[in-house]
């Protein structure tokens, strides 16, 4: 069983909608907890990191997090055709390095 | 543009030969992170170095090494390559290590080996 587990997709949702992305983790030291977002051909990057349970919000972008349930998300409000990407979720533990480990990835197509 | 560099962007190679990607971190950062990419894999993490020294290792086999140089610019050598080693590989810098400091990607070295 992997570490973080990722629902592939792909995933497509009409213009407008509100899109929810989600990952499971079998770790119970994660404690910071990220979303990538990966364009084809592209590298990855950040778009919003949390650390331990809550919620955080930035813009159309919301991340929650659920320890007790290990399970975490990423809502996208109004999606647009520009948010059509892979999103990746990726978590850590804390105190010194500790490695990144990320999910494989959920493919979201956003059609106008 | 992340202002992590990744040279070249693509390379094909055959089984058997030795590559080596190079990575130039953005301007200030001290830590570079290398990650394989692969479709069913996703994103594995390789090493880290942190300022020259190697800080921490992941999946990285032992064909494969690392090096940062004193101008903070890394390389990643890959020999005896087999069929299994065609990935994209990317390097990501961030200024810290041991914090949840953002890590920016390059835009990866697409490897195929035939």
């Amino acid at each position: 069983q992997k570490e973080v587990e990722q629902d592939p997709g792909p995933l497509s949702v009409p213009e407008g909608a509100i899109v929810s992305l989600n990952c499971t983790y079998s770790n119970s030291a994660f404690q910071y907890f990220m979303w990538y977002r990966q364009y084809s051909r592209k590298g990855p990057e950040l778009l919003m990191y949390t650390y331990s349970s809550g919620n955080k919000e930035d813009g159309r972008f919301t991340a929650q997090v659920d320890k007790s349930s290990k399970y975490i998300s990423l809502f996208i409000r109004d999606s647009q055709p520009s948010d059509s990407a892979t999103y990746l979720c990726a978590m850590r533990q804390t105190g010194g390095y500790q490695k990144v480990t990320f999910g494989t990835g959920t493919k979201l197509q956003v059609i106008p | 543009d992340s202002g992590v560099t990744q040279t070249p962007k693509h390379l094909i190679t055959a089984t058997g030969q030795r590559v080596t990607l190079r990575c130039s971190p953005r301007s200030g950062d001290l830590s570079v992170y290398w990650y394989q990419q692969s479709l069913d894999q996703g994103l594995q993490f390789l090493i880290q170095y942190y300022n020259g020294e190697e800080r921490a290792k992941g999946n990285i086999l032992e064909r494969f090494s690392a090096q940062q140089f004193p101008d903070l610019h890394s390389e990643l050598n890959l020999s005896s390559l087999e069929l299994g080693d065609s990935a994209l590989y990317f390097c990501a810098s961030s200024v810290l290590t041991g914090v949840a400091t953002e890590a920016f990607f390059g835009q990866g070295t697409r490897l195929t080996v035939v």
